[in-house]
């Protein structure tokens, strides 16, 4: 079993939609959680992260942790075709600081 | 001024050779990580390094071996290059702490080996 599963894709919603993206994790000691954009080519960049249950908005951003049911969630509000790209979930465990991620979910906006 | 830098870019070198990818981070942090992407996009932790412990992947094969001269740096050497090897690897930074930890990545280097 992967540490971290995401549906790689890929996801096409319309330009103004919500796009939701969805990880799961194995490991039920994970604290910390983390959404990055991975553009064509790029280097990781990160969007948001997470440590407690519930909702954590940032702008047209929003993250969710389930940490009964091991999930987390990410919700694009007002996509726009700039948001097209990779969307990578990771999980940290604190123990040995390791970092496990997820093979990513590609977006497309469509103008 | 770049937070998180790798040189080179780009590598393209022959299976047997041995090889190095320098990474340099200016933003104080406590731990350094390598990780390597493979054509599929999946993102694998190789290494991470702070001044008190180095956490080996016991996936990554002993040819791979990560070199700290300090805080700032962590090098990656790789003996006897192999196909498989090709991929592009990224250095990553982060501090260490409760809640965030999360990490800044260089801008990767595109190792091709033929």
């Amino acid at each position: 079993q992967k540490e971290v599963e995401q549906n790689s894709g890929p996801l096409s919603v319309p330009e103004g939609a919500i796009a939701s993206l969805n990880c799961t994790y194995s490991d039920r000691g994970s604290q910390s959680f983390f959404w990055y954009r991975q553009y064509s080519g790029k280097s990781p960049e990160l969007i948001m992260f997470i440590y407690s249950n519930g909702d954590k908005e940032d702008g047209r951003f929003t993250a969710q942790l389930n940490k009964a049911s091991q999930y987390v969630s990410l919700l694009i509000r007002d996509s726009q075709p700039s948001d097209s790209a990779t969307y990578l979930c990771a999980v940290n465990r604190v123990t040995g600081n390791q970092f496990y991620f997820g093979t990513g979910t590609s977006l497309t906006v469509i103008p | 001024d770049t937070a998180v830098s790798q040189t080179p870019k780009y590598l393209v070198t022959q299976m047997g050779n041995d090889k190095s990818i320098k990474c340099e981070q200016n933003l104080g942090h406590d731990t350094m990580y390598w990780y390597k992407q493979d054509s599929k996009k999946f993102l694998k932790i190789m290494f991470s390094y702070n001044n008190k412990e180095l956490i080996i992947n016991e996936t990554v094969p002993n040819r791979f071996s990560p070199k700290s001269p300090d805080k700032a740096h962590l090098n990656l050497h790789i003996n006897s290059l192999e196909l498989g090897d090709s991929a592009v690897y990224f250095c990553a930074s982060s501090q260490v702490g409760w809640g965030g930890y999360e990490q800044y990545f260089g801008p990767g280097t595109r190792l091709t080996v033929t």
